[in-house]
């Protein structure tokens, strides 16, 4: 098993450019999280999942979104950057809300 | 939105010298988790609690969970040098999905 995987692992964006953060694992996990880590902090939750076509807002969902079409995979999409938005974003999975997350490697994005 | 207060913010230590951090927070939480974080990666678990009071160990690692489930600790002992990274705590509230409340994280840097 691969685990939880991020694409790309870098990114620079220009103010205003749209991205798509890839997210995928392959543990049959129904819960699914977003979450930003800025520099020297802890992490805050953008959006999660709870299964396939439910999604919901978490602790910083503005500026972002995200959908669930498949178990395996779920997307963030920032419409329109802002310097805001530079940090490192990690993607996360668990069997249910009761089992341990495990954390993809991040993707870093700088908006400028 | 709730806070984790995370201490001490770093620590430099000799290899082979205890360790001891804490989180506090002014909302109770139903479960208290500790993660490690190596540059680069993503957050990995060390140890779980899920009842006040409750003092769980890991190898060298032990961790309690407050009798007020407002606070929790982490020791480590005998440190060695793949101890070093950032340790963070989270609180998670009990409430259909696994939503954590990270606390700002402790860099620790070991000496050989």
């Amino acid at each position: 098993n691969a685990g939880v995987t991020q694409t790309p692992k870098f990114r620079i964006l220009k103010i205003g450019q749209s991205m798509t953060l890839q997210c995928t694992q392959d543990m049959n996990h129904n819960y699914m999280y977003w979450y930003r880590q800025d520099p020297g902090m802890g992490l805050k939750l953008i959006y999660y999942s709870v299964g396939a076509g439910i999604t919901d807002k978490g602790e910083v969902p503005n500026g972002y979104n995200v959908s669930r079409s498949t178990t395996e995979d779920f997307p963030l999409r920032l419409e329109l950057a802002a310097p805001s938005q530079t940090s490192v974003y990690f993607c996360a999975s668990s069997l249910s809300s009761i089992h341990e997350q495990f954390f993809g490697p991040g993707t870093r994005l700088t908006v400028l | 939105g709730q806070q984790l207060n995370q201490s001490p913010q770093s620590m430099f230590i000799q290899e082979g010298e205890d360790v001891s951090m804490n989180c506090t927070s002014s909302s109770i939480f139903n479960t208290w988790l500790w993660y490690k974080q190596d540059p680069g990666e993503g957050p990995v678990l060390l140890i779980a609690l899920y009842k006040a009071g409750e003092l769980t160990s890991n190898g060298r690692l032990t961790a309690q969970f407050g009798i007020t489930r407002k606070d929790s600790f982490l020791n480590i002992s005998a440190s060695i040098p793949s101890d070093v990274g950032i340790y963070f705590c989270a609180g998670q509230l009990i409430q259909g999905a696994q939503k954590l409340v990270f606390g700002q994280g402790t860099r620790l840097t070991i000496n050989p």
